[in-house]
């Protein structure tokens, strides 16, 4: 089945400790994102990257740093978190692609809650 | 910069009636236009999309969408609305296919309540 793997579904954690988000695709996407979701203020982008080793900044960057060494994985790191960074996390991908469009697929989502 | 406007934060319809979700867009070309929806829960499931041709585009569950230019507007509708369709409803939209990248700019929702 084809999806975006987002791991764990829910974290609670402490200011200052650092912590990953996954984020793994098997549709051989180009392009992934991340995404966080906030009420009243929709989905923002973080970071995304158009391919293996070329990432770049979203609206939101502030205090995350993301890699991309393979095709299939994207990960989220916060190095510090804090608790402004309490938040609902989405990771998505799409193909560069043009015929067909590049509508996304999402994973279901990380709910962090930073104490 | 691209910015996408969803006036109605709630919307509450009873059910079997009609729906129409309001989406305004702000962008220097014909942007690409897409409509989301995100059950509790769960991640945003793609319900439909426009990026050129027929200016009514029909997607799943039975919505459609309708692309008004002059209007700057993708909303979206609903014949008759089912009590599973309430949900929360996001626009978003993203460059055009002939250039520009892939990131989608997202409104701020619409919360859709339907009433048995």
């Amino acid at each position: 089945e084809a999806q975006v793997t987002q791991n764990p579904r829910y974290l609670i954690t402490v200011t200052g400790k650092k912590l990953t988000v996954t984020c793994s695709q098997n549709m051989n996407h180009e392009y992934m994102s991340w995404y966080r979701q906030d009420p009243g203020l929709g989905l923002r982008q973080i970071y995304y990257s158009m391919n293996v080793e070329a990432t770049d900044k979203g609206d939101v960057p502030e205090g995350y740093k993301v890699s991309r060494k393979e095709k299939r994985n994207f990960p989220l790191i916060l190095e510090s978190p804090s608790p402004n960074q309490t938040s609902l996390y989405f990771c998505a991908s799409s193909s560069n692609g043009r015929r067909g469009g590049y509508g996304y697929t999402f994973g279901s989502g990380t709910r962090l809650t930073v104490v | 910069a691209q910015s996408v406007t969803q006036p109605d934060i709630h919307i509450t319809v009873s059910e079997g009636a009609s729906l129409e979700l309001r989406c305004n867009y702000s962008y220097g070309a014909t942007p690409y236009l897409f409509w989301y929806v995100q059950s509790p829960g769960q991640g945003l499931q793609l319900l439909l999309k426009y990026f050129s041709g027929d200016t009514l585009v029909q997607g799943i569950k039975g919505f459609e969408a309708e692309f008004k230019r002059s209007q700057s507007s993708f909303n979206l509708r609903k014949p008759s609305v089912h009590w599973s369709d309430a949900a929360e409803y996001f626009c978003a939209v993203g460059p055009p296919l002939t250039g520009g990248g892939n990131k989608l700019t997202f409104g701020t929702g619409t919360q859709l309540k339907v009433e048995l």
